[in-house]
């Protein structure tokens, strides 16, 4: 399943398949982008960065896709887990300005 | 053990009263900050200070007041509460402020609830 970041979607994804989280990022000047998720009752705790120069960057089930032409960015998650249960926020940051976090998307698995 | 630390975990107070939150951070980082999330989970920064600096101070009331008495410290006052502070309020803290070295580490949050 695929969501658009602008507000507080929810996206919910059977487990086991894959998910996508999109974000629309408004600074032409940001050259860093993080992923935090954020589960019930906690901070949000980092998942994986990209920066500027790159495209894409792969962790452990995730991926994180950047194209800067339109200013969007994708987190993907493979082969979902109950665990992955959360709110996902993009966030983004120019040089030493401060980080700007977008509004989330509540990812809800399906067992 | 735990990285970044807050407290309390919930606050619950009348309007009118002051209240401070505590943050400390055992990471050894040099930077830390105040973050606030509405009950529409936006996150939005209100301070940050770099080793006992302040370096951003957003648009806030100035009935919120940050005090820093070390760079593993960072705590929040607040004024004459309003019903308008309730909100989950972060701590985090990042080895600098700048570039790539920008990931931040989360509290576990502060839940305050003004009646």
């Amino acid at each position: 399943g695929e969501s658009v970041g602008l507000h507080l979607p929810t996206l919910s994804v059977q487990e086991g398949d894959n998910s996508i989280i999109n974000c629309a990022y408004s600074n032409s000047a940001s050259d860093y982008f993080i992923w935090y998720k954020q589960e019930s009752g906690k901070g949000p705790q980092f998942i994986i960065d990209i920066r500027s120069n790159m495209d894409k960057r792969q962790g452990q089930r995730v991926t994180v896709l950047l194209n800067k032409t339109v200013k969007h960015l994708s987190l993907q998650i493979a082969a979902t887990q109950p665990g992955d249960s959360a709110v996902y926020f993009c966030a983004e940051k120019a040089g030493n300005e401060k980080l700007t976090f977008g509004t989330g998307t509540r990812l809800t698995i399906i067992p | 053990d735990t990285a970044v630390s807050q407290t309390p975990k919930y606050l619950v107070t009348q309007m009118g009263n002051d209240k401070s939150i505590k943050c400390e951070q055992n990471l050894g980082h040099d930077t830390m900050y105040w973050y606030k999330q509405d009950s529409k989970k936006f996150l939005k920064i209100m301070f940050s200070y770099n080793n006992k600096e302040l370096i951003i101070n957003e648009t806030v009331p100035n009935r919120f007041s940050p005090k820093s008495p070390d760079k593993a410290h960072l705590n929040l006052h607040i004024n004459s509460l309003e019903l308008g502070d309730s909100a989950v309020y972060f701590c985090a803290s990042s080895l600098s402020p700048s570039g790539s070295l920008g990931e931040q580490f989360f509290g576990p949050g502060t839940r305050l609830t003004v009646l």
